[in-house]
């Protein structure tokens, strides 16, 4: 499986921006960038998901490097709510059955602290 | 309807007790995942069920049996198992499982104790 490297921890202000790094220096071509999130107590959530444009929803944007060895989850203005652990994830394009490539597989993560 | 409903949130069993784990989705999804979380630890892949087939095992032992009745519904037999199995059992649903840029939704989880 390609990997990820993100920071254990970060801390934020409410009601400011946060970057949200992630670097996969061994991202093959045709793999998409995933982050989701898994709030205190809670099951992972989805926030969002890339291939090499930038994107944005109604939760975040993700801002993909040119070479996509990295990538950067934005949070507008954090929130209390947004205190949570943050997943970057590759998620192969080649899946095949009974191979484990494509699957959701996370990492560490980055353990991101809002304070009021 | 987006949910994921896990049952129960907290189990806690012997070693020689048999348990299920139950969760259930009615957004029309046919991909169905376990996957087990330790404290402070990431969630962990077990199982994955495309179209109530059981399509990966992530090397699980045999004291977890997974079982998919229906496209609505999975379930997570528990025999035998050992202190260190207790965890947060999760369990997911995708529209189908192929599809790489599909969103994974995740229920609250089953807290599972083994005394």
């Amino acid at each position: 499986d390609a990997k990820t490297t993100q920071p254990n921890s970060m801390e934020s202000n409410e009601e400011e921006p946060v970057h949200l790094p992630c670097n996969h220096s061994t991202i093959s071509g045709t793999d998409y960038i995933h982050w989701y999130r898994q709030l205190p107590s809670q099951g992972p959530e989805y926030v969002i998901h890339g291939l090499t444009s930038n994107v944005n929803n109604r939760m975040a944007s993700l801002a993909i490097a040119e070479d996509r060895k990295s990538s950067t989850l934005i949070l507008h203005r954090a929130t209390l709510r947004d205190a949570a652990v943050y997943y970057c994830i590759l998620r192969e394009t080649n899946m095949n059955y009974g191979g484990s490539q494509g699957n959701l597989i996370f990492g560490k993560g980055t353990k991101l602290s809002v304070k009021p | 309807d987006t949910e994921v409903t896990q049952t129960p949130k907290h189990l806690v069993m012997g070693m020689t007790n048999k348990k299920s784990l139950k969760c259930e989705q009615h957004m029309g999804h046919r991909a169905m995942y376990w996957y087990k979380q330790k404290a402070k630890k990431p969630p962990e892949l077990m199982f994955v069920y495309s179209y109530e087939k059981l399509s990966i095992n992530e090397s699980v032992p045999s004291r977890f049996s997974p079982e998919c009745p229906n496209s609505s519904l999975l379930n997570l037999h528990l025999h035998a198992l050992q202190p260190e199995d207790s965890a947060l059992y999760l369990c997911a649903s995708s529209q189908v499982y192929v599809d790489v840029t599909g969103e994974l939704f995740f229920g609250e989880g089953s807290r599972l104790t083994v005394l």
